[in-house]
């Protein structure tokens, strides 16, 4: 079975610092890998996704994602962090090879961006 | 374009009534369509996957007679839950995956939610 882990409940980092946030998956078969954020009382805005080729993703709002294989592992990241990033960010996987394909989601990571 | 609506947005109901909540697929079509729901500060968790003109598919642990899918369209699958009790408050997102994807990659989108308070 597919899983996620977000290892971290919560991040904080200062305004204009460099921001990680940490995710690693579990699939059978090749992933596709997503990052989604989620501001106070509303839906899911995706941010980037990795299917296949060149490892470093680069989305939405100045955020990249870089795969690892070998380390299983899908961090997102943003060289500098702005006030407006602070929301929960999800990290999800999807196996397409296995007959159940779906997104299952990380628990979430809550980022707080100090000004 | 591909866009995901959900409606309601948020309902408030009594415990006992039962509550429907619909999910379209506006600029596309849908064959399957996913059912999540999300508890305050958690993760989103599937509920069901749903596919056009056959049974859903429960996740473990979902009561199939409480939460009943109807996905009787391309573009519409229903959630009803039914005798709704306060624990079934939530925030419920619906999730359509598009039949004709690019290169078979069958993207997935999400709608923006419907938060359900039952008193």
């Amino acid at each position: 079975a597919q899983s996620v882990a977000q290892p971290e409940d919560q991040v904080n980092v200062a305004e204009g610092n460099p921001l990680t946030v940490k995710c690693t998956y579990s699939v059978s078969g090749n992933p596709y890998l997503f990052w989604y954020v989620q501001y106070p009382n509303r839906g899911l805005q995706f941010l980037l996704k990795y299917i296949t080729g060149d490892n470093l993703v680069k989305g939405s709002y100045g955020f990249e994602a870089e795969f690892n294989k070998s380390q299983t592992s899908f961090h997102l990241k943003k060289p500098s962090a702005l006030v407006s990033d602070s929301a929960l960010y999800f990290c999800a996987v999807r196996d397409i090879t296995n007959r159940d394909d779906k997104i299952i989601f990380g628990k979430g990571t809550r980022l707080h961006i100090l000004p | 374009g591909a866009v995901v609506s959900q409606h309601p947005s948020w309902v408030i109901c009594k415990s006992g009534t039962s509550v429907k909540i619909e999910c379209r697929s506006l600029d596309f079509q849908a064959t399957t369509m996913f059912w999540y729901r999300q508890f305050p500060k958690q993760s989103l968790m599937l509920m069901a996957t749903s596919n056009e003109g056959s049974k859903a598919t429960y996740e473990q642990g979902v009561e199939k007679d409480k939460f009943l899918i109807n996905h009787a369209s391309l573009t519409l699958s229903t959630l009803t839950v039914t005798s709704a009790h306060p624990e079934d408050s939530s925030f419920y997102i619906c999730s359509a995956r598009d039949s004709v994807g690019l290169a078979g990659l069958n993207e997935q989108f999400f709608g923006p939610g419907t938060r359900l308070t039952v008193l």
